[in-house]
């Protein structure tokens, strides 16, 4: 059983397209995030949401937007890709007020943007 | 300036071969310390938690301990199965709970 599954794996899409990256975690966690890896696997805080409702929103440019149909998914929207957008995406999950636990880890999504 | 930086970028070892890698931070205060391995084309995958200056964690081969100011991950008799990217995260008191991140430290083993 996937803990946190996210998909697609990879994403090749040309500049200015809008495309979606979905993630759905089955551990009843209430907090989820995204990250961004780039090339030098630097893994950056995008946004996070707690139970539905957006708590962090680092600095991302607006083109990202992240939706949280229920407690389970988090999707992220990108709209305009721009070159620079191409990275790993990795969505985690955790419980609050276990993270001493540590987050758990989707395998990533791979975007390239040509 | 970086938060969390963590050396070398890259190592080398033998088989067998212990070694040490190194975390260091500079938040004002420490409420956790995190240590991830990450394979390649997969997600960070947790390992330890550390709270204060003199804690230690083992799992298996690997020893992370915890000071004022760094942490280290100690790999003793390393196996080709520890090449990874081993990444160390810092949650600060008192702002957003979610931690920062190292770049993380590329271990192989040769056989």
């Amino acid at each position: 059983d996937t803990a946190v599954s996210q998909t697609p794996k990879y994403l090749v899409t040309q500049m200015g397209n809008d495309k979606s990256i979905k993630c759905e975690q089955n551990l009843g966690h209430d907090t989820m995030y995204w990250y961004k890896q780039d090339s030098k696997k630097f893994l950056k805080i995008m946004f996070s949401y707690n139970n539905k409702e957006l708590i962090i929103n680092e600095t991302v440019p607006n083109r990202f937007s992240p939706k949280s149909p229920d407690k389970a998914h988090l999707n992220l929207h990108i709209n305009s890709l721009e070159l620079g957008d191409s990275a790993v995406y990795f969505c985690a999950s955790s419980q609050r007020g276990t993270e001493h636990y540590g987050y758990t880890f989707g395998s990533g999504t791979r975007l390239t943007v040509v | 300036e970086d938060q969390v930086t963590q050396s070398p970028e890259a190592l080398r070892l033998q088989e067998g071969e212990s070694s040490s890698l190194n975390c260091s931070y500079t938040v004002s205060g420490l409420r956790g310390l995190f240590w991830y391995r990450q394979d390649p084309g997969k997600g960070p995958e947790f390992l330890f938690t550390l709270y204060s200056a003199g804690e230690e964690k083992e799992k298996e081969r690997l020893k992370a301990t915890l000071t004022k100011k760094e942490s280290f991950l100690h790999i003793t008799a390393p196996k080709p199965e520890d090449s990874a990217t081993y990444l160390c995260a810092v949650q600060e008191t008192g702002g957003s709970y979610i931690p920062t991140f190292g770049r993380g430290t590329s271990l192989i083993v040769h056989p």
